[in-house]
């Protein structure tokens, strides 16, 4: 069956300027979580979804980040008024259940020029 | 504070020999553990996870140990294929009641299987 998908595969933006990620989870999979890979780094989590729970936004960094899963399936990662230091890759992973094995989306390079 | 970390960035191994990547956390929360691999360009490949309550779990080529003691915990591939060079990331996740399973993990071994 088809795998977790994101898009934009790349995104090149300017500082200060808006963004917004997208990402579909794996069908009938109920847990959403979004990761980010900035260069030479580990995978660091942003934040999770779970069915019509309430997100658990405590990786975000800044305020400027804001996420969204609606409908439960589709969601976006929005950063405002991006900065430099926002270049990374933007993973999305989804599980069928919470603590259940979580299976990636090939990602979202994202450049802040 | 690096609560998961994979020390050797990089590791070369001839084909056919066995090749093991190694990991260490600092959590004891920490009960669920998880290894995948990364092909550049590409979003992380689960390969093999293991419970806290075992100390080894293999799946073919792959094996992963955990010595709970010492908060240490390795993947062994064996036979390495030159398919198998890739980066490794290593990933640890609570999953206790209450816990999200987010993961927490290494920041990678880069393994070169040469032919």
């Amino acid at each position: 069956g088809a795998g977790v998908s994101q898009s934009p595969s790349n995104k090149v933006t300017e500082k200060g300027k808006d963004v917004e990620l997208r990402c579909d989870p794996i069908s009938g999979h109920t847990a959403l979580y979004w990761y980010r890979q900035s260069l030479g780094q580990g995978l660091e989590f942003l934040i999770y979804f779970q069915g019509n729970s309430a997100p658990d936004k405590s990786g975000l960094p800044s305020d400027r980040f804001s996420a969204e899963r609606t409908g439960g399936s589709v969601s976006t990662l929005t950063i405002q008024r991006t900065q430099q230091e926002d270049s990374a890759v933007y993973l999305c992973a989804s599980s069928s259940q919470t603590q259940e094995t979580q299976y990636f989306g090939p990602g979202t390079r994202l450049l802040v020029l | 504070d690096q609560q998961v970390k994979q020390n050797s960035p990089s590791l070369s191994v001839q084909e056919g020999r066995i090749s093991i990547l190694n990991c260490d956390y600092t959590n004891s929360m920490f009960d669920y553990f998880l290894w995948y691999k990364k092909y550049p360009a590409e979003g992380p490949t689960f390969l093999i996870s293991i419970s806290s309550i075992k100390d080894k779990n293999e799946d073919g080529r792959f094996t992963v140990f955990l010595n709970k003691s010492a908060k240490h915990l390795s993947l062994h591939i064996v036979p390495s294929q030159p398919g198998d060079s890739a980066v490794y990331f290593c990933a640890a996740s609570g999953r206790g009641t209450g816990n999200t399973g987010k993961l927490i993990f290494g920041q990678g071994t880069t393994l070169q299987v040469k032919p």
